[in-house]
């Protein structure tokens, strides 16, 4: 089985300062890819970032990187240059083979507060 | 349009309603999935559809009834539903049931009140 933790339930940060978040996982599989979903107040779900696990260069899409740590089984997410449209819920999601195949399995999400 | 749209956006029903949660996608995805989001809870996966077979059906109660009549189109019947049901229910697409390394595609949700 999946699971995927986020340890930090509130965090904020001021606005164009860098903020990290706090990540872990575990699986058996050898094969699978990780995400960080936002979810502002509209609900909606959005696609922040995608990692491949066996691909070693941590993943970057503008102002938000990952680090991602195999060994340790983290996963963390980045956000440099903080704005105020940042403010959301963020969840990790781990999707593995095996029996979670085709499966997305979530973290208990982080509430991102951004301070102007 | 494009994107995952479900309706209606909020919906407040007694114990002994029967109503029913939509889902529609032009995405040309092959599977889709209903979650519950529920407050200070990981997101529960409540069913898995592909190519408009049910994959998958993660232990959810009988007063939950999926129906996928083609790709497009997810449907979630609700009926003698408890309070405890109150939720957010987001509705998500992928490329395919084994394609979802590439991410869900999500709705906007469904907030249902069970009172």
């Amino acid at each position: 089985a999946q699971t995927v933790t986020q340890s930090q339930p509130e965090m904020s940060v001021q606005e164009a300062e860098t903020v990290t978040l706090s990540c872990t996982y575990d699986t058996s599989e050898s094969d699978y890819y990780l995400f960080w979903y936002k979810q502002p107040p509209s609900r909606q779900m959005i696609l922040v970032i995608r990692q491949e696990a066996y691909k070693q260069q941590n993943a970057t899409e503008n102002r938000f990187s990952v680090n991602f740590q195999k060994a340790a089984k983290s996963f963390s997410l980045k956000i440099s240059d903080s704005q105020l449209g940042d403010a959301a819920m963020y969840f990790c999601a781990l999707e593995a083979g095996g029996t979670s195949y085709g499966k997305l399995t979530f973290g208990q999400g982080t509430i991102l507060t951004v301070h102007p | 349009e494009t994107g995952v749209t479900q309706t209606p956006r909020h919906l407040v029903m007694g114990m002994t309603n029967k109503k029913s949660l939509k889902c529609e996608q032009h995405l040309g995805h092959n599977a889709m999935y209903w979650y519950k989001q529920s407050a200070k809870k990981p997101l529960e996966l409540m069913f898995v559809y592909s190519l408009e077979e049910r994959v998958e059906n993660n232990s959810v109660p009988s007063r939950f009834s999926p129906e996928c009549p083609n790709s497009s189109h997810l449907f979630l019947h609700l009926h003698t539903l408890q309070p405890e049901d109150s939720a957010l229910y987001l509705c998500a697409s992928s490329l395919g049931a084994g394609q979802a390394n590439y991410g869900y595609t999500f709705g906007s949700g469904t907030r249902l009140t069970v009172v």
